[in-house]
């Protein structure tokens, strides 16, 4: 079964149009994130959620925007898409680790969502 | 469109050779790292983990050693296998963070 669920898994949209990206869990996780993968580059961290508490990246560029309205929804709005952040966006969530006395700090990561900007 | 990415480095392996993988790390206060293998079109999925407490960690084909001396990370992955293809990235995640920075990646070949 799914855990990480990410819809759509690919997305068209246009230059300056915005653009909502979601994503769910089911593990109930406190933690969740947002990572932008271009092609042949690691993951590159642009935000995440422990619960309510939003942490941006210095480097994250205004246009990117995150909601979280609960534990198991988070969103990323991109306001005006430029050709530049065309790539894989990966959704991604941890438990906290230290209030559960867990073995890990394991994220477990959804499918991506391929955005196309045109 | 999507901009050009760098090339990853690529390791070719022979079918049924073991293959090692490199990573060097940035924070000296990371104490938790994970290995993932992302396949094409596919988010990261992980393989193994280790804490800054251990040096080595075996799972079932594969060990990660880790060097705190050098911040340095492997991954030996033996008899490695045709569905073994993909890349490869390393991810630390600094003390008292809950953030991962993800290493730069190496693409595994494995040859028939």
């Amino acid at each position: 079964d799914a855990m990480v669920i990410q819809n759509p898994r690919y997305q068209v949209t246009q230059f300056g149009k915005p653009v909502t990206l979601s994503c769910s869990q089911t593990l109930n996780h406190n933690v969740m994130y947002w990572y932008q993968q271009k092609s042949s580059q690691a993951p590159k961290l642009l935000f995440h959620y422990y619960d309510k508490d939003f942490n941006n990246e210095a480097d994250t560029p205004d246009n990117f925007q995150s909601r979280r309205p609960n534990t198991s929804f988070c969103f990323l709005d991109i306001r005006s898409p430029g050709l530049g952040d065309a790539a894989m966006y990966l959704c991604a969530t941890s438990r906290d680790a230290l209030f559960f006395l867990a073995a890990n700090d394991e994220q477990f990561f959804g499918p991506g969502t391929r955005l196309t900007v045109l | 469109g999507e901009s050009v990415g760098l090339h990853l480095p690529t390791l070719s392996v022979q079918e049924g050779d073991n293959s090692i993988i490199n990573c060097a790390y940035s924070n000296s206060a990371s104490d938790y790292f994970i290995w993932y293998k992302q396949e094409s079109g596919k988010g990261p999925q992980f393989i193994i983990d280790i804490r800054s407490n251990m040096d080595k960690r075996q799972g079932q084909r594969v060990t990660v050693l880790l060097n705190k001396t050098v911040k340095h990370l492997s991954l030996q992955i033996a008899a490695t296998q045709p569905g073994d293809s993909a890349v490869y990235f390393c991810a630390e995640n600094p003390s008292g963070t809950y953030k991962y920075i993800f290493g730069t990646g190496t693409r595994l070949k494995v040859l028939a």
